[in-house]
């Protein structure tokens, strides 16, 4: 699977949008763009994914190049409780279904 | 939203002595289980893939006979840490896959955090 580079951190204000980056220079064609994040000591949560075709749904929007090298995970409005590590996951999907987590970023909403 | 469970939600126990992790998928079925374990302010390590019915597949570097899993059944997954030494102490979590299930068929319970001392 393709390995992932994020900002190790990011701010933001709450009620504002959270625009979180992550690079994927050498994705493969069949390989998708995962979105998972980790509320402090809890089990991650699946946010969204995507081939190449931006997507949305109740949680977030994900914007994925042209080029399929990058994408950028937004959180329309955050709030406090989007607090968290957010990994940026890429992988075939398959029957080996493995999640490789890298570090993610740690988002930090503030008042 | 599927759910999994783990069971105990954090456990404490003397060095040398053996602790079990239960993962449950409460309302589907699980044909895969993964085990992950995760240090202090560090990123989630797959230990171990486990399928239904057969042995489960380690990532390298993980012992298997210390962590020893069973998924005798396609609800429940267990985790046996044998000999636990301090340095075993972590936050342990699984996943499940739902059986036939589309792209965000991985599920994640909430994590045991054991401390051994």
């Amino acid at each position: 699977d393709a390995k992932t580079t994020q900002p190790t951190s990011m701010d933001c204000a709450e009620g504002r949008a959270a625009n979180l980056p992550c690079n994927h220079s050498t994705i493969s064609g069949n390989e998708y763009v995962y979105w998972y994040r980790q509320i402090h000591s809890q089990g991650p949560q699946y946010i969204i994914h995507g081939l190449k075709n931006n997507e949305t749904n109740e949680m977030a929007s994900l914007i994925i190049t042209e080029d399929r090298k990058s994408s950028t995970l937004i959180l329309p409005h955050a709030t406090l409780r989007d607090t968290a590590v957010y990994y940026c996951i890429v992988r075939v999907e398959g029957t080996a279904s493995k999640l490789t987590f890298g570090t993610g970023t740690r988002l930090q909403v503030t008042l | 939203g599927a759910v999994v469970s783990q069971h105990p939600s954090w456990v404490i126990c003397k060095s040398g002595t053996s602790v079990k992790i239960e993962c449950r998928s409460l309302d589907f079925q699980a044909t895969t289980m993964f085990w992950y374990r995760q240090f202090p302010k560090q990123s989630l390590m797959l230990m171990a893939t486990s399928n239904e019915g057969s042995k489960a597949t380690y990532e390298q570097g993980v012992e298997k006979d210390k962590f020893l899993i069973n998924h005798a059944s396609l609800t429940l997954s267990t985790l046996t840490v044998t000999s636990a030494h301090p340095e075993d102490s972590s936050f342990y979590i699984c996943s499940a896959r739902l059986a036939g299930g589309g792209h965000n068929e991985q599920f994640f319970g909430p994590g045991t955090r054991l401390t051994v001392l």
